[in-house]
């Protein structure tokens, strides 16, 4: 089984251009995330969802968009790509209930220039 | 505000000796607890939890202690091996809401031979 898998594993943007970075599971989980990681911060969370039609924002939301049509997929959109989401970005997936863990995609290297 | 912090951005250990990973939070919401380990170019893998009813939680060479009063967890590895080497994030949410995880800034361990 695949698990969660992120496409494309790089990117290079240039100012104001748009995207949409891709994220799909196949283990049946409810919940999927989107993180970013950036050099000596951890990973902070940009978006996430509980369901299919339901997402909220987390942490770092703003210039970006994201929609749960399906249970599997979770694209997250960069509207107008700014030097500032140079990152790298993570998409998790995990079960509803209590203790779970969040299975994470290998990540996509994004740099805007 | 860092809900979560590893203060110790880096950590050697020889090859078969215990390696100490330290975690502070400052959330008491925070009920639910994880240690991920990360190699380069890949995404973060689940590495072993703690709810906030134990204190103590073991699986092999892993063991995860918790002190609630003092906001504390480690992560405890005994014998530390050279494929150990790699950085370990600490992150923390609350019992339900696996999508919505809260990171330190990562220790990076190396396991001298």
């Amino acid at each position: 089984n695949a698990g969660v898998t992120q496409t494309p594993k790089f990117q290079v943007l240039k100012t104001g251009q748009s995207m949409t970075l891709q994220c799909a599971q196949d283990m049946n989980h409810e919940y999927m995330s989107w993180y970013r990681q950036d050099p000596g911060m951890g990973l902070r969370l940009i978006h996430y969802s509980v369901g299919a039609g339901i997402t909220d924002q987390g942490e770092v939301p703003n210039g970006y968009n994201v929609s749960r049509s399906t249970t599997e997929d979770f694209p997250l959109r960069l509207l107008s790509a700014a030097p500032s989401q140079t990152s790298v970005y993570f998409c998790a997936s995990s079960r509803t209930g209590g203790t779970t863990e969040a299975f994470f995609g290998q990540g996509t290297r994004l740099t805007v220039v | 505000d860092q809900q979560v912090k590893q203060n110790s951005p880096s950590l050697s250990v020889q090859e078969g000796r215990i390696s100490i990973l330290n975690c502070d939070y400052t959330n008491s919401m925070f009920d639910y607890f994880l240690w991920y380990k990360k190699y380069p170019a890949e995404g973060p893998t689940f590495l072993i939890s703690i709810s906030s009813i134990k204190d103590k939680n073991e699986d092999g060479r892993f063991t995860v202690f918790l002190n609630k009063s003092a906001k504390h967890l480690s992560l405890h590895i005994v014998p530390s091996q050279p494929g150990d080497s790699a950085v370990y994030f600490c992150a923390a949410s609350l019992v339900g809401t696996a999508s919505k995880l809260t990171f330190g800034t990562g220790t990076r361990l190396q396991v001298m031979l």
